[in-house]
């Protein structure tokens, strides 16, 4: 295991729920992200948080709102998703120490993500 | 644009034999390169990275990549293949965007071994 956890593994929802992704890393980094996979399509970031502060959004829909309370602890709010959000959401985490340049990221396992 | 892409969506190579997964970047600045590796219903693993140095680089489970700045390649190599290297392989490359590099994976090439 790498020392990211995610939870839920699996999550169904349907469109009008609210549902909450989380990730505990135990690794003391100071850096989390979000991605999102889906079949085929390249690796897609979402988020990124480097000692707590937000530093990356890459035009994600409000549907998806993302909260860091501490560098331990990401977590990925969902409401009024869409299917074509359904996907396996990954976690990771790094060491930040010169603008996130050379760390290696730490994955978790990830949520599979079914939206109906 | 900055980028990274992964040319072939899947490799088939016979067990034992030398397998490659190719990766070329298009960067300014010095690139930092990485590969990572995913198992299914797993999350990605890192299995080696460029920052500086030995243009060779070689990293966990007997791969390694070579670093090539001319052709802006950095392709995964492996001497001899097994059937459990039978994952999905993403390259990686850190792209500079507000100040901070931020990692832009390719879109990944499933690697099948077979016995």
């Amino acid at each position: 295991e790498t020392g990211v956890t995610q939870t839920p593994r699996h999550l169904v929802m349907g469109m009008t729920n609210k549902k909450s992704l989380k990730c505990e890393q135990h690794l003391g980094h100071n850096a989390m992200y979000w991605y999102k996979q889906s079949a085929k399509k390249p690796l897609e970031l979402m988020f990124v948080y480097s000692l707590e502060e937000r530093v990356e959004n890459n035009s994600v829909p409000s549907r998806f709102s993302p909260e860091c309370p501490n560098s331990s602890h990401l977590f990925l709010h969902l409401h009024t998703l869409q299917p074509e959000d359904s996907a396996l959401y990954l976690c990771a985490s790094s060491s930040y120490r010169d603008s996130l340049g050379r760390e290696t990221q730490y994955f978790g396992p990830g949520t599979r993500l079914l939206v109906l | 644009a900055q980028s990274v892409a992964q040319p072939e969506d899947q490799v088939n190579v016979a067990e034992g034999n030398p397998l490659t997964v190719k990766c070329t970047y298009s960067v300014s600045g010095n690139p930092y390169l990485f590969w990572y590796v995913q198992y299914p219903n797993r999350g990605l693993q890192f299995l080696l990275k460029y920052i500086t140095g030995d243009n060779l680089v070689k990293g966990s489970y007997g791969f390694e990549a070579e670093f090539n700045k001319s052709q802006t390649s950095f392709h995964l190599k492996k001497p001899s293949a097994l059937v459990s290297d039978s994952a999905l392989y993403f390259c990686a490359v850190r792209v500079l965007s507000g100040g901070s590099y931020i990692p832009t994976f390719g879109r990944g090439t499933s690697l099948i071994v077979h016995p």
